[in-house]
C-alpha cells in the first residue's frame, strides 16, 4: 500500500533562515507526490507535485521540494522564511490503484518566528 | 489556479437535525469529487469519494446512510449529515479533481465546514 511520513510534528524555524518539511514515501511504482499548506480553520492549498522530470520541483509562494529516489523521500525547502509561513504542511501521494485518492501524511507544524 | 468553494462555512445545528454541505468546482469540471473530515491538528481522513453520475464510494468504517453524497454535476457534490449528532461535530472539506486525468491532476481543496452539533 501506498504511505508517506512526516517524521516531525513540528517544525521551528528563525525568520529569514531557511526552512525543511521532510517527508518520506512508500509506493509500488512510481511516486505522484504533492505538497499542500492548510492555515487555521481553511482547507488545503496547493503548493506543488512531482510526477516525473526534474527532481527540483518549484511551487507556489517560493517553496520547492526536491524528489530522491534513493532515500525515497520528498523534502519541502524554502531559502528563507517568513513569519506568514507557519502553518500546517502536508505531503501527500496519489495512490493510483485506488481510483487515484490521495495518501496524506500526518502533518507538520511550521513555526516561523521573527 | 482551480477555485473550489464550499457552503457553508460554519453551521450550528441541533441534535438530530440533517445538515446539507454544497462543494463547487468554480472554474473547472470535476468528475470526481471527495470528501474529507478532520480532527483539531490532524490530517485529513478521507470520508467517501464521489463520482459525478454514480454512486458514491465510502471508505471503510463510514456510514454511508449517516453521510450522503450526492454529485448531481461536474461542478457540484454535496454531503448531508443526517441526524446529526455531537460526535459529528468536525471540519468537513471536499476536494475536487480536474477531468485531465487520474494519474497526473491535481486535487483542489475546498476551504472547509465547521461543524457544530448541540
Amino acid at each position: 500500500a501506498q504511505s508517506v511520513a512526516q517524521p516531525e510534528d513540528q517544525v521551528n524555524v528563525a525568520e529569514g533562515n531557511p526552512l525543511t518539511v521532510k517527508c518520506t514515501y512508500s509506493v509500488s511504482g512510481n511516486p505522484y507526490l504533492f505538497w499542500y499548506v492548510q492555515y487555521p480553520n481553511r482547507g488545503l492549498q496547493f503548493l506543488l507535485k512531482y510526477i516525473t522530470g526534474d527532481n527540483l520541483v518549484k511551487g507556489s509562494y517560493g517553496f520547492e521540494a526536491e524528489f530522491n529516489k534513493s532515500q525515497t523521500s520528498f523534502h519541502l525547502k524554502k531559502p528563507s522564511a517568513l513569519v506568514s509561513d507557519s502553518a500546517l504542511y502536508f505531503c501527500a501521494v496519489r495512490d493510483y490503484n485506488q481510483g487515484g485518492k490521495l495518501i496524506f501524511g500526518q502533518g507538520t507544524e511550521l513555526s516561523v518566528k521573527p | 489556479g482551480a477555485v473550489v468553494s464550499q457552503h457553508p462555512s460554519r453551521v450550528i445545528c441541533k441534535s438530530g437535525t440533517s445538515v446539507k454541505i454544497e462543494c463547487r468546482s468554480l472554474d473547472f469540471q470535476a468528475t470526481t469529487m471527495f470528501w474529507y473530515r478532520q480532527f483539531p491538528k490532524q490530517s485529513l481522513m478521507l470520508m467517501a469519494t464521489s463520482n459525478e453520475g454514480s454512486k458514491a464510494t465510502y471508505e471503510q468504517g463510514v456510514e454511508k446512510d449517516k453521510f450522503l453524497i450526492n454529485h448531481a454535476s461536474l461542478t457540484l457534490s454535496t454531503l448531508t449529515v443526517t441526524s446529526a449528532h455531537p460526535e459529528d461535530s468536525s471540519f468537513y472539506i471536499c476536494s475536487a479533481r480536474e477531468l485531465a486525468g487520474v494519474s497526473t491532476d491535481t486535487q483542489y481543496f475546498g476551504p472547509g465546514t465547521r461543524l457544530t452539533v448541540l
